[in-house]
């Protein structure tokens, strides 16, 4: 089956860092998504990609679907404590979701 | 406007018990889904309904049945619960199958 390799696995930074993750997979998607989840939460939509290539951001957060279909990274600016969560990716192809083992990151202030 | 809940929160079963989870979505959303979420990995699909009247297999189905009782709620159930089922349970939703909206979770314990 389709897996995802989600890079790297915890950050500890410092408030005001900027950060970056990335998720990498063998098999092609036609949807990246990015979610963050809160202890003791269900995740929450951050970022949706549609196109190979694409770039959105969303406040701080900017993501990127890979030209490959098979990769896309997220990146936060200026990082703040509530920033702190776990934040996973997810590919999608057809009906089926896929979602990444998660980054945890923790923002020391 | 509650999106997507769920009940219960916490269930703690011994082995050989059987239980349902509710979900229910307030957003007129045709999809719904079942994850299961154990530490260190990703959310992994269970089941999933594209419409009302339809229910289909994910990643991980063994062990599991579901039923969409209308286009608000869909349950899942655990027949005969095994420690290997012992995971926290995401319901989600979703009005295009791509961006999908996640309920609290149920945290389930088995014995």
């Amino acid at each position: 089956g389709q897996q995802l390799n989600q890079s790297p696995q915890s950050m500890f930074i410092q408030e005001g860092e900027d950060v970056s993750m990335n998720c990498t997979s063998s098999s092609i998607f036609n949807t990246w998504l990015w979610y963050k989840q809160d202890p003791g939460e269900g995740p929450v939509l951050l970022i949706a990609l549609y196109k190979a290539g694409e770039l959105t951001s969303n406040g701080r957060l900017t993501a990127q679907f890979g030209i490959t279909r098979k990769d896309s990274f997220l990146n936060i600016s200026a990082s703040i404590p509530s920033d702190v969560g776990i934040y996973f990716c997810a590919g999608r192809w057809n009906n089926d979701m896929r979602f990444g083992a998660g980054t945890r990151l923790t923002v020391k202030p | 406007n509650a999106g997507v809940t769920q009940t219960p929160k916490f269930q703690v079963l011994k082995t050989g018990q059987s239980m349902t989870l509710q979900c229910a979505q307030d957003m007129n959303h045709n999809s719904m889904y079942w994850y299961r979420q154990d530490p260190g990995m990703g959310l992994r699909l269970i089941y999933y309904s594209a419409s009302e009247g339809t229910t289909d297999k994910g990643e991980v189905p063994n062990g599991y049945n579901v039923s969409r009782l209308n286009k608000r709620e869909f349950s899942l159930r655990l027949e005969s619960a095994a420690p290997s089922q012992t995971s926290v349970y995401f319901c989600a939703s979703s009005a295009t199958g791509y961006e999908q909206y996640f309920g609290p979770g149920t945290r389930l314990t088995v014995t």
